[in-house]
């Protein structure tokens, strides 16, 4: 089974300071990660994924998230926070090796970004 | 190339009274998946369909939940007898499928059971 911690459910930050969310996922095989946001009655937009190869990910609107297997990580970041990017972020984790899962998503219980002026 | 299509956006019900949401995916997609978002938790997937067939319904309760994505027309989540715990926002996501396909969701539908 597959499991996904956000630690912090609230991170505030100020506009221009860094931001970090943290994810840690338990899986018995190496798996699929992402990060998806969730804006305001929407539904959610995915930001960027690992599958293989590079370790660090680059993602839309300036996230980036970097995979680390020996800590079983994959937190999100942001050099420079930006107002627009106040929404709710989820990291979600996958199993590619079993048929018909690789789009099955298990998700961690969400971090809310506020940010102020 | 619309998105995926959830209607209605609100739903309220009365406890006792079925529910039915309605997801059209995204033109070409044939992979469907439904989850649900409870208050302050992040999204459980529900159930997995293809086209005519249900994939894996292991998130699915065991009574009074069914979906169905028939040949032609949006897949559909139905409760019968809702209850007040089956409150939450339920999202449709698609893929056209194959590993590390990328999937898209839809905006949900909020039930709000009375």
């Amino acid at each position: 089974a597959q499991s996904v911690t956000q630690l912090g459910s609230h991170v505030s930050v100020s506009e221009g300071a860094l931001v970090l969310l943290r994810c840690n996922y338990s899986s018995s095989v190496p798996p699929y990660l992402f990060w998806y946001v969730q804006y305001p009655n929407q539904g959610l937009q995915l930001l960027l994924k690992y599958t293989t190869g590079a370790t660090l990910v680059k993602g839309i609107n300036g996230f980036e998230a970097e995979f680390k297997k020996s800590e079983t990580s994959f937190h999100l970041t942001k050099p420079s926070a930006h107002m627009s990017d106040a929404a709710e972020y989820f990291c979600a984790v996958s199993d590619p090796f079993r048929a018909g899962t690789a789009s099955k998503l298990t998700f961690g219980t969400g971090t809310r970004l506020q940010v102020t002026l | 190339n619309a998105g995926v299509m959830q209607n209605p956006r609100h739903l309220v019900r009365r406890r006792g009274q079925e529910a039915r949401l309605r997801c059209s995916p995204m033109k070409g997609h044939s992979h469907v998946y439904w989850y649900r978002q409870l208050p302050e938790e992040g999204l459980k997937f529900m159930v997995y369909l293809q086209k005519e067939n249900i994939i894996d319904e292991s998130g699915m309760p065991k009574e009074r939940f069914s979906a169905e994505f028939p040949k032609e027309g949006p897949s559909i989540l139905r409760i019968q007898q809702v209850v007040r715990g089956d409150s939450a926002a339920y999202f449709c996501a698609s893929s056209p499928g194959g590993i590390n396909e990328k999937l898209f969701f839809g905006s949900g539908t909020q039930l709000s059971v009375l």
